[in-house]
């Protein structure tokens, strides 16, 4: 059965640093998200991107963050300056086409430390 | 903006036995889907159940049903013959019909069951 894959599974990182996670969508899948669940939390939108561009994104999502589809697989989110704040469970998920089931990725731990 | 509210954060039960889990939600629109989610200790996302809202049929899948009250902008999960596997954080969400594609959750239940 077809997945959203992503890596790395858990990734420590000193405040400051940049990191990028890293999801790959379902093949045929056209829209993609990022969630975000700080621990113990409800889970929370950041962004949606569709056609090579973001479509929606949450004032969670400031400048400090950005995505990209570098090459037609990997979908990417970058944080360019991690605090302390931003430690959490980051999921990608897609879907096909409008209305149809998101499928979520098993999640990326982020811890800043 | 829509709001998802589950109010219950902790249930428990006896295995093989009926839960209902409750949600509440807020909206303007009238077409919407709402979805069950359960996120077990692994923390992955797998979806349970979906529902559109211009449907009146409430949605089942082999254990679990809904009880979908537009109306009442509630949409509650049962959870029949209780099984080990079952435990797990349970999370009502909200997409709208048109436009954004985003889901919007609820803070989620902590489902535990009892052998």
């Amino acid at each position: 059965e077809p997945e959203v894959t992503q890596t790395p599974s858990h990734q420590v990182t000193q405040m400051g640093q940049e990191v990028i996670l890293r999801c790959v969508p379902i093949s045929n899948h056209l829209y993609f998200y990022w969630y975000r669940q700080i621990l113990g939390q409800k889970v929370e939108f950041l962004v949606s991107f569709y056609n090579n561009e973001i479509s929606e994104k949450s004032e969670i999502f400031d400048d400090q963050f950005s995505v990209e589809r570098p090459d037609g697989s990997n979908f990417t989110l970058k944080i360019r300056s991690t605090k302390l704040e931003d430690s959490a469970m980051y999921f990608c998920a897609s879907n096909a086409e409008v209305n149809t089931e998101a499928f979520f990725g098993q999640g990326t731990r982020l811890t800043v430390v | 903006a829509q709001t998802v509210t589950q109010s219950q954060p902790e249930m428990s039960v006896q295995e093989a036995e009926t839960v209902t889990l409750s949600c509440t939600y807020d909206t303007s629109e009238s077409d919407y889907y709402l979805f069950w989610y359960k996120q077990p200790p692994s923390r992955q996302m797998i979806l349970v159940i979906r529902q559109e809202a211009y449907k009146q049929q409430n949605a089942t899948e082999n254990r679990f049903s809904v009880n979908f009250q537009k109306a009442a902008k509630s949409f509650s999960l049962k959870i029949s013959d209780s099984q080990l596997g079952d435990a797990a954080m349970y999370f009502c969400a909200y997409r709208s019909f048109q436009g954004a594609q985003k889901l919007v959750f609820g803070q989620g239940t902590r489902l535990t069951i009892n052998p």
